[in-house]
């Protein structure tokens, strides 16, 4: 099945751990995208990837960091330096045509815990 | 940056029964979309729609790019139309950024 796949689903780490969460797409899509949701709240972009081996900062940045060594992986290591980690995190991935992007399509999430 | 607006925050409906959501933006955009998020987090597309009207099945959306505002419309709701709804829009500054906005919570009563 085409999709984009994140693993593990819930994930519990202890406080002064880095810990990090897996995003696969078999989508062929260019770009990739992590996001930051807390409860009640909308979602805020950590990091977005157009092209292999280069990416950007969104709005978030601190306390995470990403690598995109190949085009169907974005994976994305919480650090001990992210004061507030506990949230859900949601990849998704799109298509760039020229001058435009298309639709994005979202992975299923991992909820992170730190105890 | 660009400004992505919904209204209302929170809904509530009764089975069967109509309602319109509101997304504003501050800015031009390259596209838009609009997303529900069920119970479980998952967020699942609905309309890609950077201008124009588009249907599908119960629900439609109409985007007035000029005017900056797009409309998602559910007819006929149902509990499983419970969740949240987003809408995403583009901006372009030398790389694409999508911007959310803060989301409508609806919740259909049986």
């Amino acid at each position: 099945d085409g999709g984009i796949t994140q693993s593990p689903k819930y994930l519990f780490r202890k406080e002064g751990q880095n810990v990090t969460l897996s995003c696969e797409q078999n989508l062929n899509h260019d770009a990739m995208y992590w996001y930051r949701q807390d409860p009640g709240q909308g979602l805020r972009l950590i990091y977005y990837s157009q092209i292999v081996n280069d990416f950007q900062k969104g709005d978030i940045a601190e306390g995470y960091s990403v690598s995109r060594e190949k085009k169907e992986s974005f994976p994305l290591t919480v650090t001990s330096a992210q004061k507030n980690p506990t949230a859900f995190y949601l990849c998704a991935s799109s298509i760039l045509s020229g001058s435009r992007t298309d639709t994005q399509y979202f992975g299923p999430g991992t909820r992170l815990t730190v105890l | 940056g660009i400004q992505v607006e919904q209204s209302p925050p929170d809904l509530i409906l009764q089975e069967g029964a109509n309602s319109t959501l509101r997304c504003n933006f501050s800015d031009s955009v390259n596209n838009l979309q609009w997303f529900h998020q069920n119970p479980w987090g998952q967020l699942i597309n609905l309309f890609y729609i950077p201008s124009g009207t588009k249907q599908n099945g119960r629900l439609s959306a109409t985007t007035v790019a000029t005017e900056r505002y797009s409309l998602l419309y559910i007819s006929s709701s149902q509990t499983t139309d419970s969740g949240v709804y987003f809408c995403a829009v583009v901006s372009y500054s030398g790389t694409y950024k999508y911007i959310f906005g803060t989301g409508t919570r609806l919740k259909v009563l049986a």
